[in-house]
């Protein structure tokens, strides 16, 4: 099983910043076979990002990924007062496995 | 338009059974892979189980094979998880999604809890 290690569990930032959130694999990921999902309280996650790199249909420029191996990684270049919410980075190389999650708060 | 909708969840005593219903519509279900992933209260997301367009299941958790079924029925749209000998650990909200490279389509969830 590969298990995925998001870090912060928190990132605490204000409007307007930049997010770096962090979603690291115990073993590679072969064909950057990785997403990452949006949730906010009481919704449904929102697919982002797919294949580490590749922004979904809709989704806003600022949100971008990075990354191969084991390493990734999802950046928002501009927070704005939606992008509050928990970030979960997914695999789908090996089976699928889950990240805990990374919450973005507001400072 | 593309939805899916859950049904099935409820209060159920450890042992018991229960079977969640996935209805899809706006898209060809039997095109595409479709799952459950499940999160427990103040958690986060767990696959539960997947399976293939033409029915091939893959149980994602563990802690799930042997207990919960996965299956779909094409002519129906729609998606099913028979679960069995459930136990506390399987409270959850259990959401139904569509696979296209990740989980683009997500249903509404349906809520489990089993509790004596």
């Amino acid at each position: 099983e590969i298990v995925l290690t998001q870090s912060p569990g928190t990132l605490s930032l204000s409007p307007g910043e930049r997010a770096t959130l962090s979603c690291r694999a115990s073993q590679s990921v072969s064909n950057n076979y990785l997403v990452w999902y949006q949730q906010k309280p009481g919704q449904a996650p929102r697919v982002l990002i797919y294949e580490a790199s590749i922004r979904a249909v809709g989704i806003p420029d600022r949100f971008s990924g990075s990354g191969s191996g084991t390493d990734f990684a999802l950046t928002i270049s501009r927070l704005e007062p939606e992008d509050f919410a928990v970030y979960y980075c997914q695999q789908h190389a090996y089976s699928w496995t889950f990240g805990q999650g990374t919450k973005v708060e507001i400072k | 338009q593309v939805q899916l909708v859950e049904s099935g969840g409820g209060l159920v005593k450890p042992g018991g059974s229960l079977r969640l219903s996935c209805a899809a519509s706006g898209f060809t279900f039997s095109d595409y892979y479709m799952s459950w992933i499940r999160q427990a209260p103040g958690k986060g997301l767990e696959c539960v189980s997947y399976i293939s367009g033409s029915g091939i299941p893959i149980y994602c958790a563990d802690s799930v094979r042997g207990r919960f079924i996965i299956s779909r029925d094409n002519a129906r749209n729609s998606l099913y998880l028979q679960m069995n000998n459930l136990r506390a650990e399987d409270t959850a909200v259990y959401y139904c999604g569509r696979w296209s490279g990740g989980l683009d389509v997500w249903g509404q969830g349906t809520t489990v809890t089993v509790s004596s």
